[in-house]
């Protein structure tokens, strides 16, 4: 089945820095890559998607990029903020086996102010 | 106008207990899931029912038994409850599913086992 890897476990930067959070992926089938991120006491929230047929993906300060060659794929965050400090979690859609969206085991992102 | 809400919030027990979540989702959803996220965050699919049939069994133990009485509702009954059990437990819907879909999760509720 599908196993995702997530780095790293936890980031601390700077209010306006950047951070930027890095996934791989197994099967080679997978076909799309959603972020989440989870606030404290709340369930994940999806912040961005991006499927195998685009490269880049961007909203506003957060951006996505995915190499299937390579078989992973990042969320950037640009001019961070206090209230984007969260758990993020990367996940990827198993197309065999049990066929279901596999997380990765999230990153802990500290925005100081 | 909650999306996607589960019952209780918290629920503290003794072992050995019997004990069930509630979730019931106003999206109009066709797929519902369980999903467990332990004490180091890492988020493990339980269950998925699509239109009421159950689409997705983990290898959990059959302790574990979800019910879906109409496509807007799946509770999950634990039976015998273990501290193992301890988690936070959170159901989610998608349009369709299980995968290529926007998960909406509920806020989770914190399973404490004593």
């Amino acid at each position: 089945g599908e196993n995702v890897e997530q780095h790293p476990s936890t980031l601390s930067v700077q209010e306006g820095d950047s951070a930027v959070i890095k996934c791989t992926y197994s099967d080679s089938a997978s076909n799309y890559f959603p972020w989440y991120k989870q606030e404290l006491g709340k369930g994940p929230q999806l912040i961005i998607d991006i499927r195998s047929n685009v490269g880049e993906k961007k909203d506003q300060r957060i951006a996505v990029t995915l190499n299937k060659t390579a078989k992973h794929f990042s969320l950037h965050i640009t001019e961070t903020q206090p209230e984007d400090s969260a758990v993020y979690f990367c996940a990827a859609s198993a197309q065999t086996g049990r066929r279901a969206l596999t997380f990765g085991s999230g990153t802990r992102l500290q925005v100081q102010p | 106008d909650t999306a996607v809400s589960q019952t209780p919030k918290y629920l503290v027990t003794q072992m050995g207990n019997d004990k069930s979540i509630k979730c019931e989702q106003n999206l109009g959803h066709d797929t519902m899931y369980w999903y467990k996220q332990d004490s180091k965050k890492f988020l493990k699919i339980m269950f998925s029912y699509n239109n009421k049939e159950l689409i997705i069994n983990e290898t959990v133990p059959n302790r574990f038994s979800p019910k879906s009485p109409d496509k807007a509702h799946l509770n999950l009954h634990i039976n015998s409850l273990e501290l193992g059990d301890s988690a936070v437990y959170f159901c989610a819907s998608s349009q369709g599913g299980p995968i290529n879909e926007k998960l909406f999760f509920g806020s989770g509720t914190q399973l404490s086992v004593l």
